[in-house]
């Protein structure tokens, strides 16, 4: 069964500052893997989807990277801005006929000005 | 480009009514997933249809029932609605194995 695990839970950074969000999988056996922000009470907006064969994943300011063998993802944000603060969850195909994704607990992440 | 609609945004009913939830998939997206997110919670997945057929079930409770339509719209129906059931309601879809895309979410709230 799929577990996914974030860390942190939350972080607080200043503003400018590069900051890495951790996920992690317990089964490895995935064909993608997807981030997504979410802001207070919004939907939930895809940033980057990772395919199995590929190690990294870049949009703008985001660089999302992909390590099956060890189970973990990472969410690079380069520059953060006060945008930026949000909720920040992975999400891991369950398995099934349809491979729901199972998200993380996310982590909170606030850019303070 | 058109997103995934759902519909109501908001919703509030009393317990043991009833609601009926609405998604209108993206055009050509063949898999449509509802997820349940309650306060401070990731989201946990319900239920899904593939090519309107019932194709995996999660954690939904007994009382609430959904389905696909020949449209490829979507409705999530609960019902005896109880206090616990307050939360945000999301539809999502996609095309074989590509990006999962949401909807902007339904909030129930069980007064």
């Amino acid at each position: 069964k799929q577990e996914v695990t974030q860390i942190p839970a939350a972080l607080s950074v200043p503003e400018g500052e590069n900051l890495v969000l951790n996920c992690s999988f317990t089964d490895s056996a995935i064909y993608n893997l997807q981030w997504f922000r979410q802001d207070p009470g919004k939907g939930l907006t895809s940033l980057l989807l990772i395919q199995s064969s590929q190690r990294e994943q870049t949009s703008g300011r985001l660089n999302a990277s992909l390590d099956k063998s060890s189970g973990r993802s990472t969410l690079y944000i380069a520059a953060s801005q006060p945008g930026d603060s949000a909720t920040y969850l992975c999400a891991a195909p369950g398995g099934g006929a349809t491979n729901k994704l199972i998200f993380g607990t996310g982590t909170l992440l606030a850019v303070q000005p | 480009a058109a997103g995934v609609i759902q519909s109501p945004r908001h919703l509030i009913k009393e317990k043991r009514e009833t609601a009926t939830l609405k998604c209108y998939p993206i055009p050509r997206h063949d898999t449509v997933y509802w997820y349940q997110q309650g306060p401070g919670q990731d989201p946990q997945f319900l239920i899904s249809f593939y090519e309107k057929m019932q194709s995996d079930k999660g954690s939904i409770p007994d009382r609430f029932s959904a389905q696909q339509f020949s449209d490829y719209h979507s409705e999530l129906n609960m019902s005896s609605l109880e206090l616990g059931d307050s939360a945000l309601y999301f539809c999502a879809s996609r095309r074989g194995a590509e990006k999962l895309f949401f909807g902007s979410g339904t909030q129930l709230s069980v007064l």
